[in-house]
C-alpha cells in the first residue's frame, strides 16, 4: 500500500539556519510527490511538486526538494529559514491507481518552529 | 480570484446530531476533493468529484457521510448522525483540468468539527 512517512513531528531551527524536512514514501512505481505548507488559520498551500525529469525541484518561498529513488525520499530544504516559515509542512504522494483519481496520500506533518 | 471557501469555519455539535459542511471551489474548477484530519493523525482523502459525478469515494468512512455536488459547483458534506470519532478538520480542495494528479489542488482553510 502507498504510504508517506515524515519522521519528525516537530523541528525547531534558528532564524537564518538551514532546514531539511524529511519525507519517505512507499510506492511501487515513480510517484507524484508534493510538499504543502499550512500556516495558522490558512489552507494548505503547494510549495512544490515532482512528476518526472530533474530530481531537484525548485518551489516557492525559496524551498527546494530532491527526489531520491534509491532512498524513497523527497526531502524539503531551505538554505536560510525566516521567522515567517514557521508552519506545518506536509509531504504527499499522488495515488496513481486505476481511474483518473487525484487522491493525495499525506504524511503526518512536521511542525516547524523558528527561534529568533 | 477568490480561493476555495468553506463554511462554517467551526462547528460544535452533540453526538447524534446532523451537520452539513459546505465547500465553494475556485470558479471553473471541475475537480473537487474532500479530505479529513483527525487530531494527531494524517490528512486523509474522503472523495473526489469531477463536476457533479463522484470519481472516487474510496475514502468515505461509512454511510453516515453523504457528499453532494449539485450542478458541479459547490459541494456539501453531511454527517448524519455524528459520532465522537467524526471530530476533526475537514478540508476541501479544488483543481482544474483532466490530468488530475498533475493539477495543483488548492485547499480551503478547513472546517473544524467537534462532536461532543
Amino acid at each position: 500500500a502507498q504510504s508517506v512517512t515524515q519522521p519528525d513531528i516537530h523541528i525547531t531551527v534558528s532564524e537564518g539556519a538551514s532546514l531539511e524536512l524529511r519525507c519517505n514514501y512507499s510506492y511501487g512505481a515513480t510517484p507524484y510527490l508534493f510538499w504543502y505548507v499550512q500556516s495558522p488559520g490558512q489552507g494548505l498551500q503547494l510549495l512544490l511538486k515532482y512528476f518526472s525529469g530533474d530530481t531537484l525541484v525548485q518551489g516557492i518561498k525559496g524551498f527546494e526538494a530532491e527526489f531520491k529513488r534509491s532512498q524513497s525520499s523527497f526531502n524539503l530544504r531551505k538554505p536560510s529559514v525566516h521567522w515567517s516559515d514557521a508552519a506545518e509542512y506536509f509531504c504527499a504522494v499522488g495515488a496513481r491507481l486505476s481511474g483518473n483519481t487525484g487522491k493525495l496520500i499525506f504524511g503526518q506533518g512536521t511542525t516547524l518552529q523558528v527561534k529568533p | 480570484e477568490a480561493g476555495v471557501t468553506q463554511f462554517p469555519s467551526h462547528s460544535v455539535i452533540e453526538k447524534g446530531q446532523t451537520v452539513t459542511l459546505r465547500c465553494d471551489p475556485i470558479s471553473g474548477h471541475d475537480n473537487l476533493y474532500w479530505y479529513r484530519r483527525v487530531m494527531g493523525k494524517e490528512i486523509k482523502f474522503l472523495l473526489h468529484f469531477v463536476k457533479e459525478s463522484k470519481q472516487d469515494e474510496s475514502g468515505m468512512p461509512n454511510n453516515r457521510f453523504l457528499a453532494e455536488r449539485t450542478g458541479g459547483t459547490y459541494s456539501t458534506l453531511k454527517v448524519q448522525p455524528a459520532e465522537l470519532e467524526d471530530s476533526g478538520v475537514y478540508f476541501c480542495a479544488s483543481s482544474q483540468g483532466w490530468r488530475t494528479l498533475q493539477e495543483t489542488q488548492y485547499f480551503g482553510p478547513g472546517t473544524r468539527l467537534l462532536v461532543l
